[in-house]
């Protein structure tokens, strides 16, 4: 399976937009990019999943880099709820695994 | 809420015991999946059912033991745990392989 790189944690400002990074340099063409969250003492909440264009949903945006070896999760204005473990997945439409990692924590600050 | 509930939240149970954990989706989902999460550990995916039938068994000891009997229930059977088993066991359902899965919140298992 292709593996995805995040940093260990990033910090941001409430209000302020957050950009959150993932390198995926051995995705393959039917690989789909997924995030999902965990907030605290709850269980992962799906957030957000593209091929090969940007995409928007109500919660947040994706980036996805023209080589698609890179992708970027993007939230509009932080809020303190938006603080969590941000995991960037890659999925094939077949099979039913999603592979976590350690993802991103994120931490928003007042 | 997602959709997804479990029963119970919190089980504290000795390595001699048989417990049952329950997960209950409303969302006309036809697949159920059971995720262990160990403390500093990635999630990992345990067993997924797909019309109540178990399509993946990831390597999984046989002292944990599913059972899925309609599409909106999923069990998994406790019994001779260890203490390494201690951990956050989250249930998920999905409609199909490609949709997101949504996770129920998650029964956390203290093994004394």
């Amino acid at each position: 399976d292709a593996k995805t790189t995040q940093p260990n944690s990033m910090e941001s400002n409430e209000e302020e937009p957050v950009h959150l990074p993932c390198n995926h340099s051995t995705i393959s063409g039917t690989d789909y990019i997924h995030w999902y969250r965990q907030l605290p003492s709850q269980g992962p909440e799906y957030v957000i999943h593209g091929l090969t264009s940007n995409v928007n949903n109500r919660m947040a945006s994706l980036a996805i880099a023209e080589d698609r070896k890179s992708s970027t999760l993007i939230l509009h204005r932080a809020t303190l709820r938006d603080a969590a473990v941000y995991y960037c997945i890659l999925k094939r439409n077949s099979g039913y695994a999603l592979n976590f990692g350690k993802g991103t924590s994120l931490l928003v600050t007042p | 809420e997602t959709g997804v509930t479990q029963t119970p939240r919190h089980l504290v149970m000795g390595m001699t015991n048989k417990k049952s954990l329950k997960c209950e989706q409303h969302l006309g989902h036809n697949a159920m999946y059971w995720y262990k999460q160990s403390a500093k550990k990635p999630l990992e995916l345990m067993f997924v059912y797909s019309l109540e039938e178990r399509v993946e068994n990831n390597s999984v000891p046989s002292r944990f033991s599913p059972e899925c009997p309609n599409s909106s229930h999923l069990f998994l059977h406790l019994h001779t745990l260890q203490p390494e088993d201690s951990a956050l066991y989250l249930c998920a359902s999905s409609q199909g392989e490609g949709s997101e899965q949504y996770f129920g919140p998650g029964t956390r298992l203290t093994v004394t």
